[in-house]
């Protein structure tokens, strides 16, 4: 299974754009990058996924590199309610999601 | 979108009991169902692959004895912790994937905190 690498703790100030950095670089061709986040003690929510192309969604955007091998989640305004840990996941072939440690996001005020 | 509820959202049970968890489909048919188990400050484990009318798969290191998933229709799967014991005590959180929304989507439970003293 690919292996994701976050930092595990980031800050970012409320209205302003958060910007959460993952590497992947032993991902497959065939294999999507998915982001979920977990708000504490309640199940994870999905955000956005991605295969090659960048995507975006009311969420969030995701910029995949060219080579796919990091990624970068961008949250354009973040707010109080987008304090969670966020998890870079790369999906393999049998569908299973295998989380990492994720990114601790806290937006201040 | 689609919804996963899980019941109970928490539960207290004796050391040596068992206890049984439900994870609901509300508004899609999820042939495949999975189960994570989260300790505090820890990040989800993937415990098992649920596939209705079949046995569940599990992971390396998971006793399918201790952790009984039984998948018997298309919105409900059970997670059924035999003899339970205080290191059991987690969060335990169900997913569900939707095939008419793509083999790789999948959409989370509210999970169900269990304490066992």
């Amino acid at each position: 299974d690919a292996k994701t690498t976050q930092p595990p703790s980031m800050d970012c100030a409320e209205g302003r754009a958060a910007n959460l950095p993952c590497n992947h670089s032993t991902i497959s061709g065939n294999e999507y990058v998915y982001w979920y986040r977990q708000i504490h003690s309640q199940g994870p929510q999905y955000i956005i996924h991605g295969l090659k192309n960048n995507e975006t969604n009311e969420m969030a955007s995701l910029i995949i590199t060219e080579d796919r091998k990091s990624s970068t989640l961008i949250l354009p305004h973040a707010t109080l309610r987008d304090t969670a840990v966020y998890y870079c996941i790369v999906q393999n072939q049998g569908g299973k999601l295998i989380f990492g440690q994720g990114t601790e996001l806290s937006v201040k005020p | 979108g689609a919804v996963v509820s899980q019941h109970p959202s928490w539960v207290i049970c004796k050391s040596g009991t068992s206890v049984k968890i439900e994870c609901r489909s509300l508004d899609f048919q999820a042939t495949t169902m999975f189960w994570y188990r989260q300790f505090p400050k820890q990040s989800l484990m993937l415990m098992a692959t649920s596939n209705e009318g079949s046995k569940a798969t599990y992971e390396q290191g998971v006793e399918k004895d201790k952790f009984l998933i039984n998948h018997a229709s298309l919105t409900l799967s059970t997670l059924t912790v035999t003899s339970a014991h205080p290191e059991d005590s987690s969060f335990y959180i169900c997913s569900a994937r939707d095939p008419l929304a793509g083999i790789y989507e999948q959409y989370f439970g509210p999970g169900t905190r269990l304490t066992v003293t």
